[in-house]
């Protein structure tokens, strides 16, 4: 098993482009989350999904769009990248529990000029 | 709502000596307790958890943390630290029956030989 993919690995963008992270993960979990991590500020939420076709605002949504139109894929768009999305970008999925053990990429560093 | 504090930012510390990481929580109802570690340029891998029963939990390379319902505190401890050791460590928790962990800020670990 691959566990979570997230691609691609790094990615410059500059300002005002649009770009889309792909998350896929192959144990069946119903539910998924995008995390942004910045020095300092530990892991911050964007948005999750707790099963197909769903999804949530979390702590930073702001800026940012998800779609999940396949149990095993949760995607997170910038619409119109700005510097202060500059980041490391962490998906993580869970399964439905009442613990929510939560299995993370390897990550996306976005810079955006 | 919940809240996790990790009392320090950065931990140096020489090999072979002991070290704590600490980690306090708010929370009025039942919770689970993860430590999470962030080896360099690498996505989060769960280190250990408490769910119930001992509160004394160990990770399989020699991490333990102890779970103080009174204290509301899961702190981490290594009696004796090696440079593999050196990362970054995460203390989350969840409510029972919640979809979202809580992280707290990180503590970035550094071994000095």
């Amino acid at each position: 098993n691959a566990g979570v993919t997230q691609t691609p690995k790094f990615r410059v963008l500059k300002t005002g482009q649009s770009m889309t992270l792909l998350c896929a993960q192959d144990m069946n979990h119903e539910y998924m989350y995008w995390y942004r991590q910045d020095p300092g500020m530990g892991l911050r939420l964007i948005h999750y999904s707790v099963g197909e076709g769903t999804t949530a605002k979390g702590e930073v949504p702001d800026g940012y769009n998800v779609s999940r139109l396949k149990k095993q894929n949760f995607l997170l768009g910038l619409e119109s990248a700005a510097p202060s999305q500059t980041s490391v970008y962490f998906c993580a999925s869970s399964p439905r529990t009442e613990y929510n053990e939560q299995f993370f990429g390897p990550g996306t560093r976005l810079t955006v000029l | 709502a919940q809240s996790v504090t990790q009392l320090d930012s950065q931990v140096p510390v020489f090999e072979e000596a002991p070290v704590e990481l600490r980690c306090n929580y708010s929370s009025s109802v039942s919770v689970y307790l993860f430590w999470y570690v962030q080896y360099p340029n690498q996505g989060l891998q769960l280190l250990l958890k408490y769910l119930s029963g001992s509160t004394l939990v160990e990770s399989i390379n020699g991490f333990e943390a102890e779970f103080n319902k009174s204290q509301t505190s899961f702190h981490l401890r290594k009696p004796s630290v090696h440079i593999s050791d050196t990362a970054e460590y995460f203390c989350a928790v969840i409510l029972q029956g919640a979809q979202k962990l809580v992280f707290g800020q990180g503590t970035r670990l550094t071994i000095n030989p």
